[in-house]
């Protein structure tokens, strides 16, 4: 099957700072990512659409200048989470589509201090 | 966006129980797939099953679409059956998944 891979799995860094998390494709080519978030006990929130050598596609509410996403291979997409806040702390999962199905990236635990 | 219904919310099994878990949603889709989350929060493929019935093991799926709902089943327990199940679908635009809050499920020994 299909692999997706994220890193950092976990993340823990200062108020004000910005992270970086990768997702990558392993054994396919993706121009489509999805970027998604997921805060304790609840579903999985779609956070934008990345798309290979364009600009992304934020979901309502969501703030393109705090959440940069960059796809700039068929294999890899970046979410860089600026000037983080506390409040920024979640579950952030990527995935990709190879022909019809959507797999999903281990998740990057992100907390914010 | 479409609305998309899962039920039961929690559900606890003994090991070897046979269960159903339900998936409604509000309008045509062109993707549906069922995950399972392991408590590490992997999830991981279960089906893709936007119309008609398949099996995979211990596991099937039924998704009747003109009465937009899907049906998965867990035969036989066990407990690495535990974990959140979600149903995920997509209506016009192909590809962004919407989900439904997930059955929590538990397996006891």
């Amino acid at each position: 099957g299909a692999v997706v891979s994220q890193h950092p799995s976990r993340v823990i860094c200062k108020s004000g700072t910005s992270v970086k998390i990768e997702c990558r494709s392993l054994d396919f080519q993706a121009t489509t990512m999805f970027w998604y978030r997921q805060f304790p006990k609840q579903s999985l929130m779609l956070m934008a659409t990345s798309n290979e050598g364009s600009k992304a596609t934020y979901e309502q509410g969501v703030e393109k200048d705090k959440f940069l996403i960059n796809h700039a291979s068929l294999t890899l997409s970046t979410l860089t989470v600026t000037s983080a806040h506390p409040e920024d702390s979640s579950f952030y999962i990527c995935s990709a589509f190879n022909t019809e199905t959507q797999y999903f990236g281990p998740g990057t635990r992100l907390l914010v201090l | 966006g479409i609305q998309v219904e899962q039920s039961p919310p929690d559900l606890i099994l003994q090991e070897g129980a046979n269960s159903t878990l339900r998936c409604n949603f509000s309008d045509s889709v062109n993707n549906l797939q069922w995950f399972h989350q392991n408590p590490w929060g992997q999830l991981i493929n279960l089906f893709y099953i936007p119309s008609g019935t398949k099996q995979n093991g211990r596991l099937s799926a039924t998704t009747v679409a003109t009465e937009r709902y899907s049906l998965l089943y867990i035969s036989s327990s066990q407990t690495t059956d535990s974990g959140v199940y979600f149903c995920a679908v997509a209506g016009g635009s192909w590809g962004k998944l919407q989900f439904g809050a997930g059955t929590q499920v538990v397996v006891t020994p």
